[in-house]
């Protein structure tokens, strides 16, 4: 297997402050990263996809002036709630994707946000 | 990528096989069967994954049906902590695109 690391495993914050997210590839590189949101009895959806050194791709719906991403190196990738609102509270999930002989994501495990 | 079709939750007595199926009928020749768990307020965790032939490893089988139309996962000695959410992905691999969940199915482990 693999290891991926998030940091904080859970915040709490006031309306209208910002929130960084930590995802961390700990034994291996990767240059493509990907977040996740889940909301409570819901799957996973993704959000965006971090590529190493470029821009993020984001998924229809999501802002991307709201959730910024930034990946600078193969081995961490960090998502930025700006101004949060309580409707952003939710679950987030990073993942990175391990190359070999055949593709692998290992996710990271997630970030309970909650904004008052 | 492929659609998947999973029951929405199945009960299995601790220490008995689980035997998880799923359908993906459109499957392409180059896509890949994944299996993943979701063990409550965690993220996804990797179980297993296959393109045709049945693979094995310390924590699942994976059959696959030689049309690769259906795929069961086997959990040969459920314990109670494999209560879980449990997502098949079909998805093309070495593709670089994330994985998409369904909604996968909620397996619960009764003692």
């Amino acid at each position: 297997g693999a290891v991926v690391s998030q940091h904080p495993s859970w915040v709490i914050c006031k309306s209208g402050t910002s929130v960084k997210i930590e995802c961390r590839s700990l034994d291996f590189q990767a240059t493509t990263m990907f977040w996740y949101r889940q909301f409570p009895k819901q799957s996973l959806m993704l959000m965006a996809t971090s590529n190493e050194g470029s821009k993020a791709t984001y998924e229809q719906g999501v802002e991307k002036d709201k959730f910024l991403i930034n990946h600078a190196s193969l081995t961490l990738s960090t998502l930025t709630v700006t101004s949060a609102h309580p409707e952003d509270s939710s679950f987030y999930i990073c993942s990175a994707l391990k190359q070999g002989v055949t593709d692998t994501q290992y996710f990271g495990p997630g970030t309970r946000l909650t904004v008052l | 990528d492929a659609k998947t079709t999973q029951p929405p939750s199945m009960d299995c007595a601790e220490g008995r096989a689980a035997n998880l199926p799923c359908n993906h009928s459109t499957i392409s020749g180059n896509e890949y069967v994944y299996w993943y768990r979701q063990i409550h307020s965690q993220g996804p965790q990797y179980i297993i994954h296959g393109l045709k032939n049945n693979e094995t490893n310390e924590m699942a089988s994976l059959i696959i049906t030689e049309d690769r139309k259906s795929s069961t996962l086997i959990l040969p000695h459920a314990t109670l902590r494999d209560t879980a959410v449990y997502y098949c992905i079909v998805r093309v691999d070495n593709s670089g695109y994330a994985l998409n969940f369904g909604k996968g199915t909620s397996l619960l482990v009764t003692p």
